[in-house]
């Protein structure tokens, strides 16, 4: 079975700052990864999505993640944060290709930018 | 995202009552799920539907019940609710073309049981 790590819980950044959020997962296959922004009282977004191809991955709002095969990582990254980035961070994985859609998430990390 | 609806979008229960919650869909897709959220722990999944005829259990399905009545429609039940079933309930849907699967989410419904 697959899991996701997200290691950062909460991070606090001032507005400019460079962002990056770690995302680590397991599964020994070819996967598909996803990472999702969950805005105060919203549903869930998706940012950006990786399935193959350039490992660098360019989603909406300036954010990009990088998958590196041998880290069994996704990590998102954005040079220049935002006051309206502020908002919880998903990173998900699943394996369809082996028949395994079910998307696993992390646990998510809680970003808040100071203006 | 707009194509995915939940209803209610917010529900104060008692201990015992039965509760349904309702997910509908305009996309078209044959996927749908049931999670929900806790504060620490993400998304877990409660159960899923690949089509009208097919329904799992997700990893924590016990104390909830679902049907698909419609390629659109998939219900979740909360038989009996108990405290601990206070969450954020999320609908997805997702459309797998043979190598991705990439799910759309729902509002989300708030679910407190007293």
């Amino acid at each position: 079975a697959q899991s996701v790590s997200q290691h950062n819980h909460h991070v606090i950044l001032s507005e400019a700052a460079s962002l990056e959020l770690g995302c680590n997962y397991s599964y020994g296959g070819t996967v598909n990864l996803f990472w999702y922004v969950q805005y105060p009282g919203q549903h869930l977004q998706l940012l950006l999505k990786y399935f193959s191809g350039d490992p660098l991955v360019k989603g909406i709002k300036g954010f990009e993640a990088e998958f590196i095969k041998s880290k069994f990582s996704f990590n998102l990254r954005k040079p220049s944060v935002q006051w309206s980035d502020t908002a919880e961070y998903f990173c998900a994985v699943n394996a369809p290709f082996f028949g395994n859609e079910k998307l696993t998430f992390g646990t998510g990390t809680r970003l808040t930018i100071i203006p | 995202d707009a194509d995915v609806t939940q209803t209610p979008r917010n529900r104060i229960t008692k201990t015992g009552k039965r509760i349904m919650l309702e997910c509908s869909q305009t996309k078209g897709h044959d996927r749908m799920y049931w999670y929900r959220q806790d504060p620490g722990l993400g998304l877990r999944l409660i159960y899923y539907s690949f089509d009208v005829k097919d329904i799992n259990k997700g990893e924590i399905s016990d104390g909830y019940s679902v049907s698909r009545q419609a390629q659109a429609k998939f219900s979740l039940s909360l038989e009996s609710a108990i405290p601990n079933q206070t969450a954020l309930y999320f609908c997805a849907t997702s459309d797998f073309d043979g190598i991705t699967d990439t799910q759309y989410f729902g509002p989300g419904t708030r679910l407190t049981v007293l």
